[in-house]
């Protein structure tokens, strides 16, 4: 079946730092990748998406580019902020997840000023 | 305002009871589906349904049922609530996007304890 792996955390990251967060998957056919942020007490919300190979998700100065030779779609933020302090997970539909989304384990980024 | 509407926010069950989980979504999409979310293990589906009258298991389904009988509502009911049920739920609906990729609307999650 399909699956994501992320890289383990907690990050712990000074603000204005580069972050990386990788995450690699397994799915058969042509899935639809996302990343997802989790603020405290909050619920999940979108951060970017790509739909095919070579596609690049991008918002808030996130950006993840769809390698399909690689099966990975790894997070990155050039400068990242104490409000970027959140749970991020990667997830992907498609496959044989018709209609259902597949997560990683979810990483905790803290940024400290 | 449209999307995913959960209900309720928090409850707290005790051991062998039962209750139902609301979900309700008002743009038409025909999949949705139901996630815990436990620390350090991320989202696990539980249950979906690829439109109304149609249900599958997820990764987790043991202690829950689901039903579709409508393409608003997708209620999630525990029979006999555990204190291994002691999680967040997330309620999602989905669509295919025409020209490919998938959109998702999750709802807010409802904060179950069971003591």
């Amino acid at each position: 079946g399909d699956s994501v792996t992320q890289m383990e955390g907690p990050v712990t990251l000074s603000e204005e730092a580069f972050l990386t967060i990788n995450c690699t998957y397994t799915a058969t056919g042509y899935p639809s990748l996302f990343w997802y942020v989790q603020y405290p007490g909050e619920g999940l919300q979108l951060l970017l998406k790509a739909t095919k190979a070579d596609d690049k998700g991008s918002n808030k100065g996130f950006e993840a580019t769809y390698r399909k030779e690689t099966t990975s779609f790894h997070l990155e933020k050039g400068s990242v902020q104490v409000s970027d302090s959140a749970v991020y997970f990667c997830a992907l539909a498609g496959g044989t997840s018709y209609g259902k989304l597949t997560f990683g384990q979810g990483t905790i980024l803290t940024v400290h000023p | 305002n449209a999307g995913v509407t959960q209900t309720p926010k928090f409850q707290v069950l005790k051991t062998g009871q039962s209750m139902t989980l609301q979900c309700a979504q008002d743009m038409n999409h025909e999949y949705m589906s139901w996630y815990r979310q436990d620390p350090g293990m991320g989202l696990r589906l539980i249950h979906y349904s690829v439109g109304a009258g149609i249900t599958d298991q997820g990764e987790v389904p043991n202690g829950y049922n689901v039903s579709r009988s409508t393409t608003e509502d997708f209620p999630l009911r525990l029979l006999s609530a555990a204190p291994s049920q002691t999680s967040v739920y997330f309620c999602a609906s989905s669509y295919i996007r025409t020209g490919g990729g998938y959109g998702y609307t999750f709802g807010s999650g409802t904060r179950l304890t069971v003591v």
